[in-house]
């Protein structure tokens, strides 16, 4: 069955701008999950969605927004970008729940500020 | 706060050899571990877990074991392989269906032949 797709996979934006990551997990999938990848920080929970609605949240600061819709397709909205906010920026779908099983991740979404 | 701690940003193993990799954690309520492997430019990919009720799970290569009263896990690949070159990820959760996974630095296994 087709993986997590995440688009787009290259994006370059300016300080004070907005942007839009879509991710479409895999079909029966009703959770997913945004993770931001930085050198030295990991893997930083943004948040997670459960069947339309936000299950739980990450310590980022408000203009870091989600939403899924009815098909589980997610995105992820970063509003007045700063340049800090360079990174990888991942999705992973899971069937239950991102802490109750296997996630699936998709390649990645690469912002880069400048 | 960094719940989940790799310390070791990298390891150099030789081929054939034993790559152990550590991960520490201050969550008590901590009770379902996972590791994840990442090659560049590709998401993470599951590689095993345990929950806090064992203290090894073993799958092929891989050995991960917990000492919950020293909150530490580690992950032991038994042969190491020119393959198994990536970043790897612990994480942990508390298990509930509403927690969130908490990842770690990551640590970059680099097995030579």
């Amino acid at each position: 069955k087709a993986g997590v797709t995440q688009t787009p996979r290259y994006l370059i934006k300016t300080r004070g701008q907005q942007v839009t990551l879509s991710c479409s997990p895999i079909s029966g999938h009703r959770s997913v999950s945004w993770y931001q990848q930085t050198p030295g920080q990991g893997l930083q929970f943004l948040f997670e969605y459960f069947s339309e609605t936000q299950r739980n949240k990450g310590n980022f600061p408000g203009r870091f927004s989600g939403r899924q819709f009815s098909n589980s397709r997610s995105e992820m909205n970063v509003s007045t970008l700063e340049l800090g906010d360079s990174a990888l920026y991942l999705c992973a779908s899971s069937l239950n729940g991102a802490s109750t099983g296997e996630l699936f991740f998709g390649e990645g979404s690469r912002l880069t500020v400048l | 706060d960094q719940q989940v701690k790799q310390n070791s940003p990298s390891l150099s193993v030789q081929e054939g050899r034993i790559s152990i990799l550590n991960c520490d954690y201050t969550n008590s309520m901590f009770d379902y571990f996972l590791w994840y492997k990442k090659y560049p430019a590709e998401g993470p990919t599951f590689l095993i877990s345990i929950s806090s009720i064992k203290d090894k799970n073993e799958d092929g290569r891989f050995t991960v074991f917990l000492n919950k009263s020293a909150k530490h896990l580690s992950l032991h690949i038994v042969p190491s392989q020119p393959g198994d070159s990536a970043v790897y990820f612990c994480a942990a959760s508390a298990g509930g269906n509403t927690d969130k996974l908490i990842f770690g630095t990551g640590t970059r296994l680099q097995v030579f032949p």
